[in-house]
């Protein structure tokens, strides 16, 4: 069962434009990561967030927590060929395990 | 460190084989993992270990499948009377008990079944 719901699932977009991942969910979350796994590969850990309202910056990669710690945005400037990958959230809270999101597919044309 | 290890990479198999994935997870960590992603979907959780203790199974997890952490080092996941719905790239992570740090994920391994 997956809880978290991103959007857009697939995202093509031209070298240098700005988008923004979507990444939604009806529970709350004590923590909220963001991964990206290329194809063959596994996730490679980006950010974690803790923190309702919280925003981390990674060079041209913005993340923010929302305030009720139920929904994340991943938002990319100025997209580069190397951003090609698939964005997984995944939420965690006291458990044991994280909730991966269903992916959102992006390719940044040159 | 060379961070989490799997092997195989590949595992072709014939419906009704047995097969079995081995991990090596990063040696101060004490959780392992063990999640399914089939294509275009995010990683599902099947297990974890603290330390050799199974302290967790998904409901994925049947009968036909099992892991060990022997010695809370590497782990075996094994996939009796395999079926084509097993098809899957099988991953595995470790992490320190403090699960906020992130997971590091293997290569995994990519399970075809024909």
């Amino acid at each position: 069962t997956q809880l978290l719901e991103q959007s857009p699932q697939f995202l093509s977009i031209q070298e240098g434009e700005n988008l923004t991942v979507y990444c939604n969910s009806s529970s709350v979350f004590s923590s909220l990561q963001w991964y990206r796994q290329e194809p063959g590969e596994g996730p490679v850990l980006l950010v974690t967030v803790v923190t309702g309202g919280e925003v981390k910056k990674l060079k041209r990669l913005t993340f923010q927590f929302g305030d009720a710690r139920k929904d994340s945005s991943l938002h990319i400037t100025a997209a580069q060929p190397g951003d090609t990958g698939l964005y997984l959230c995944a939420g965690g809270n006291t458990g044991n395990q994280f909730y991966f999101g269903t992916g959102t597919s992006l390719t940044v044309i040159p | 460190d060379t961070g989490v290890s799997q092997n195989p990479r590949h595992k072709i198999t014939k419906r009704g084989q047995n097969v079995t994935f081995r991990c090596d997870p990063i040696s101060e960590h004490n959780r392992l993992y063990w999640y399914r992603q089939t294509l275009g979907q995010g990683p599902e959780f099947l297990t974890y270990f603290q330390n050799e203790a199974q302290l967790e199974k998904s409901r994925l997890l049947s009968d036909r499948f099992s892991a060990e952490r022997p010695k809370g080092s590497f782990s075996t996941l094994e996939i009796q009377r395999t079926e084509q719905g097993d098809s899957a790239m099988y991953l595995c992570a470790s992490s320190l008990t403090q699960g906020a740090s992130g997971y590091t994920f293997g290569s995994g391994t990519r399970l075809t079944v024909v």
